[in-house]
């Protein structure tokens, strides 16, 4: 399978633990997305890379978030002392950037549960 | 600022019969409009775009949408559904014909097709 790649599928972990999500993009894109998506609602854009810069990110992504793409090709989104309000599915995408043709390609999501 | 709106967060419809998804926009810029398309446990997929070029624009499994600037509208239709359209689909605009850098989602508009 040669699409986006996230791991673990699920995570449940109590109020307070770090977790950390995993995504591998299609090989080629060399732009990655992260998006939060909570019940009924609509994914929100949380932050995005060019190769391994880093270059924005949502207000919705609080000091206790991290996300990093050390060598322009993983991510990983670290959530530290998580909170029920976390839960959710976080989504990564992908696109080549060059060919700027608007089509995001999407994982299967990481659903969070924080207890 | 750029958003979406859709107007029904569930739609029901018999198999062979037509679907209508509606989408009203609001953008500062000429938008670049999408339909993406969730299946259960399956990511995101794009449907179709629109980016400044034909009004009605086709896309995968019958698909179809039209902007209307008028309107503010990029309504979903399909001649006749099929079981395997149920799922979830939203409506998203970006910044610019070229910016892919962040979508817009709507809250989305669950289909169910009955027998």
């Amino acid at each position: 399978d040669t699409g986006v790649s996230q791991n673990p599928r699920h995570k449940i972990t109590k109020r307070g633990q770090n977790v950390t999500f995993r995504c591998d993009p299609i090989s080629e894109h060399n732009r990655l997305y992260w998006y939060r998506q909570t019940l009924g609602q609509g994914p929100e854009f949380l932050t995005y890379f060019q190769n391994e810069a880093q270059l924005e990110k949502s207000r919705l992504l609080s000091d206790r978030f991290s996300a990093e793409r050390p060598k322009g090709s993983f991510s990983t989104l670290e959530i530290q002392r998580t909170e029920q309000g976390d839960s959710a599915m976080y989504l990564c995408a992908s696109s080549h950037g060059l060919t700027n043709t608007g089509e995001l390609f999407f994982g299967e999501g990481s659903r969070l549960t924080v207890l | 600022a750029q958003s979406v709106t859709q107007l029904d967060s569930h739609v029901s419809v018999s198999e062979g019969t037509p679907v209508l998804l509606r989408c009203n926009y609001s953008s500062s810029y000429s938008p670049s409009l999408f339909w993406y398309v969730q299946h259960p446990n399956k990511g995101l997929q794009l449907l179709l775009k629109y980016t400044s070029a034909a009004t009605l624009v086709k896309g995968i499994n019958g698909f179809e949408a039209e902007f209307k600037k008028s309107e503010t509208s990029f309504h979903l239709t399909k001649p006749s559904a099929h079981m395997s359209d149920a799922a979830e689909y939203f409506c998203v605009v970006t910044l610019g014909s070229y910016n892919t850098d962040k979508l817009i989602f709507g809250t989305g508009t669950r289909l169910q097709v009955f027998p």
